[in-house]
């Protein structure tokens, strides 16, 4: 089955630019996904990636997608507080649409 | 924008006892989810519910753990008999049957086991 891999943490300073990174293991993922969790909250989808691209850009939010080493970033440009929250790479698991989860990307925003 | 809901927000109960989560999808959504949470790792899938039957099931997923969708609305996980193992995050989600088959997620049910 899918495995999927983030570093837990990432800090930055308020006006920065964030890069959340993520490894998967299944090159069959057909999606690819940024979830964001505030605290006590649920997960918010944040976007998505379909695996016949490179890249897609969402106003703040730049995704990347390497097919061949399976590695996905999320980029936050301008981070600003209120981006503090868990970030979750999923990707579904070929035939069933069912999203595997990393741990989970904690960042911590600063002034 | 419509959402899913989740009730109670927070459930305490003794270990051994019932508890019933329940869930109020997205209305013209027709795949339905649970997962779970524990403190600190990661979101682990329970299981999937599609027709009125359940689709697919973790290894999580035992005899003490099921599933119903008793009227149009609700969608409800039922764990018979809590074991302290069973204390983490609850979250029911649900998707439409189309591209890009994104799943939409409630607010999630904090289950305490004492």
């Amino acid at each position: 089955g899918e495995d999927v891999e983030q570093s837990l943490f990432l800090s930055v300073r308020e006006g920065d630019s964030s890069v959340i990174n993520c490894t998967y293991t299944d090159s069959s993922s057909t999606y690819l996904y940024w979830y964001k969790q505030e605290p006590g909250a649920g997960l918010q989808l944040l976007t998505y990636i379909f695996s016949n691209m490179d890249m897609k850009q969402d106003q703040r939010l730049t995704v990347l997608l390497n097919k061949k080493d399976k590695h996905l970033s999320l980029r936050i440009a301008d981070t600003q507080t209120g981006d503090s929250a868990i970030y979750f790479c999923a990707g579904i698991r070929g035939g069933s649409y069912i999203p595997t989860f990393g741990r989970g990307t904690s960042l911590i925003v600063h002034p | 924008e419509p959402e899913v809901t989740q009730t109670p927000s927070h459930q305490v109960t003794q270990m051994g006892q019932e508890v019933i989560l329940r869930c109020v999808p997205i209305s013209n959504h027709l795949y339905f989810y649970w997962y779970r949470q524990i403190l600190g790792q990661k979101v682990e899938f329970l299981v999937s519910f599609y027709n009125n039957e359940i689709s697919e099931k973790s290894e999580i997923f035992d005899d003490q753990f099921s599933v119903e969708r008793p009227d149009g609305s609700n969608f409800t996980l039922k764990i018979r008999s809590t074991k302290l193992e069973d204390s983490a995050m609850y979250f029911c989600a649900s998707r439409a049957g189309t591209y890009p088959y994104e799943q939409y997620f409630g607010p999630g049910t904090r289950l305490t086991v004492t």
